[in-house]
């Protein structure tokens, strides 16, 4: 799978947008971009995914840049709660691309 | 839906006993898998099954470490003799992992081997 790069922290006012980038430059083909994040004490808990398209859902949007070397995932409207290790990985699709690798991610602090 | 379960929530133990970690997937998911998260190493996994059966189990540490899956909803991860340097966060995770399937994790259990 390939290796993603991210901010080790970053500080995104509550109630502001919250951009999260993610390089992924050896992206291949069919591979997605997932993300998680894990607050404190908690396990990790899926957020979005996906393949070239942008995709939103409740929590969160995935923006992926044409050439799908880097990502971006938007919080719209930080809260405290929403302060959290933030992951961006890659991973395959099939039975044979099981892994989740995570990497040290993003710090993110929702400050008041 | 209960989520995965894991238990215990917090276990301390003196180094050389025997630890068993348990975990109830979710129903009806087909693939379980085991991490272990320290300060120094983030989140590793240690071992992958799918179908109660273990694919990979490259990140087990060593013989110390084993797990089982006896049937679709229960596995145990076993670390007989503990050490302190198997001090750790463990989590268990489930998916039904048919391509781009999420993995729902358990909220792990705090080992302390002292």
């Amino acid at each position: 799978d390939a290796k993603t790069t991210q901010p080790p922290s970053m500080d995104c006012a509550e109630g502001r947008a919250a951009n999260l980038p993610c390089n992924h430059s050896t992206i291949s083909g069919n591979e997605y971009v997932y993300w998680y994040r894990q607050i404190h004490s908690q396990g990790p808990q899926y957020i979005i995914h996906g393949l070239k398209n942008n995709e939103t859902n409740e929590m969160a949007s995935l923006i992926i840049t044409e050439d799908r070397k880097s990502s971006t995932l938007i919080l719209p409207h930080a809260t405290l709660r929403d302060t959290a290790v933030y992951y961006c990985i890659v991973r395959g699709s099939g039975a044979g691309s099981y892994q989740l690798t995570f990497g040290k991610g993003t710090k993110l602090s929702v400050i008041p | 839906d209960a989520g995965v379960i894991q238990s215990p929530r917090h276990e301390v133990t003196e180094m050389g006993q025997e630890v068993t970690l348990r975990c109830k997937p979710i129903s009806g998911h087909n693939s379980l898998f085991w991490y272990r998260q320290t300060m120094m190493r983030g989140l590793e996994l240690l071992i992958y099954f799918n179908n109660n059966v273990p694919i990979d189990d490259s990140g087990m540490p060593e013989d110390r470490f084993s797990a089982k899956m006896p049937n679709a909803s229960f596995s145990t991860l076993k670390i007989q003799p503990s050490e302190p340097r198997d001090s750790a966060v463990y989590f268990c995770a489930s998916s039904l992992l048919r391509g781009t399937e999420k993995l729902f994790f358990g909220s792990g259990t705090q080992l302390s081997v002292l």
